[in-house]
Parts: structure tokens; C-alpha cells; sequence
């Protein structure tokens, strides 16, 4: 089973087109996040949700939109791509309480925009 | 903020050998620091997390320590092997949950 997954894992794209990734976790986790891994391999929080609400919102483009219609998902919809936002976006998520805050970490999704 | 930064960069060390990677953090204020792997064009496998009251956890041939008040945490690896090779990641948790990751060391372990 696989905890933390993601889809799809590459997405080439064209500039200006509306895309989403989707990830889900099946370890009944309360907060997800999403980061973004640029080509020099640092990991960025963009966004963490808990419980469904939004808790951190990096300064990230407003043409970046979370959705979480659950505690299970956490979806990321990006309007309008552009060239500088083709990285690997990796979904994570962590547990309730302070000791079982071990982070899980999908498989990441390679985007390309061309 | 919280600032993480991992030394070196990249080490590449012949089989056999016993490797210490490092990490450090300016805000030691954190609940937990948790080492990850990350294989080329992978994601980030966890390896060992270190509640922020205890000084270590061990796991096989990895063995991670934690000191708070200096700011840093080191993973050993003894008996390096070549299926080692990847990019390792420290990351420190903060309130509200936040990661904060380091820069990486890349390794790659020589038959």
C-alpha cells in the first residue's frame, strides 16, 4: 500500500494552460503539505493544510491554488503555466500531535512546461 | 526563520567506509528533526526522526544524533555500501507543522 501517493508523476504541459496535481494518503494523517523542489534539489513548503484548512501559505503565485475536499486529499491546481514553474512538486503528509509528526512523502510529480 | 544547511555539499568515499553528514539549524526551537533519502528522480524516503528530547535514534548501519542547543544533527553511516548513493536530506519541524529542509549532501559510495 502506498501511503502518501501521487498523480500523475510527469506532466508536460504547454505555457498558459491550467493543470492539476492530485495527491492522496491513506494514513489517516491530519495535516498535508505541498512543496516544490527546484532544479538545484532544495525542497520549499508552498502550502500545508490541517484538518481541510489552509494553516501555511508561502509566498507562493496566486495562479497556485490548493484544495483539500478532505483530510485524506490535497489537491493542487495551477492556472496559467509558466516556464519557471516546471519543477518536482512533492505532497507529504504528518500525524495529530507532536510525536507522530513523522513526515511521509509521495513519489513526486515532474512538470514540465515547454 | 529557520535556517537549515547541510555539510557537504557532496562526498564520495570508497566502499567500506564509516561517513558522517552533517546538519545545522539556527532555530533550535524545533519539536523534531527527521533525515530523509532521496534517490535520483525519486521521492524522499524517511530514514530516522529524532524527537526533539531525545539525542539519538539508530536504525541498522545509520545512526543520527541530535544536540538542540548547538544547533546541530549528524547522520553516521557505517560500512558504506554502493546502495547508499543518493542525496540525504535533513529536515527540522517547527510550530504549525512546518519542515524546514536542508540543502543536501549528495553521496556516492566507489565499488
Amino acid at each position: 500500500d502506498t501511503a502518501v501517493s501521487q498523480t500523475p508523476k510527469y506532466l508536460v504541459t504547454q505555457m498558459g494552460n491550467d493543470k492539476s496535481i492530485k495527491c492522496e494518503q491513506n494514513l489517516g494523517h491530519d495535516t498535508m503539505y505541498w512543496y516544490k523542489q527546484d532544479s538545484k534539489k532544495f525542497l520549499k513548503i508552498m502550502f500545508s493544510y490541517n484538518n481541510k484548512e489552509l494553516i501555511i501559505n508561502e509566498t507562493v503565485p496566486n495562479r497556485f491554488s490548493p484544495k483539500s475536499p478532505d483530510k485524506a486529499h490535497l489537491n493542487l491546481h495551477i492556472n496559467s503555466l509558466e516556464l519557471g514553474d516546471s519543477a518536482v512538486y512533492f505532497c507529504a503528509s504528518t500525524g495529530v500531535g507532536r510525536r507522530h509528526t513523522e513526515a511521509f512523502f509521495g513519489q513526486g510529480t515532474r512538470l514540465t512546461v515547454v | 526563520k529557520q535556517e537549515v544547511t547541510q555539510i557537504p555539499a557532496a562526498l564520495s568515499v570508497p566502499e567500506g567506509e564509516n561517513l558522517v553528514l552533517n546538519c545545522s539549524f539556527t532555530d533550535s526551537a524545533i519539536y523534531n528533526l527527521q533525515w530523509f533519502r532521496q534517490d535520483p528522480g525519486k521521492g524522499l524516503t524517511s530514514l530516522l526522526l529524532i524527537q526533539s528530547s531525545q539525542r539519538e535514534q539508530t536504525s541498522g548501519r545509520l545512526n543520527a544524533s541530535l544536540d538542540k542547543s548547538s544547533g546541530r544533527s549528524t547522520l553516521y553511516i557505517a560500512a558504506s555500501q554502493p546502495g547508499d548513493s543518493a542525496t540525504y536530506l535533513c529536515a527540522a519541524l517547527h510550530t504549525g507543522n512546518q519542515f524546514y529542509f536542508g540543502t543536501g549532501t549528495s553521496l556516492t559510495v566507489i565499488p
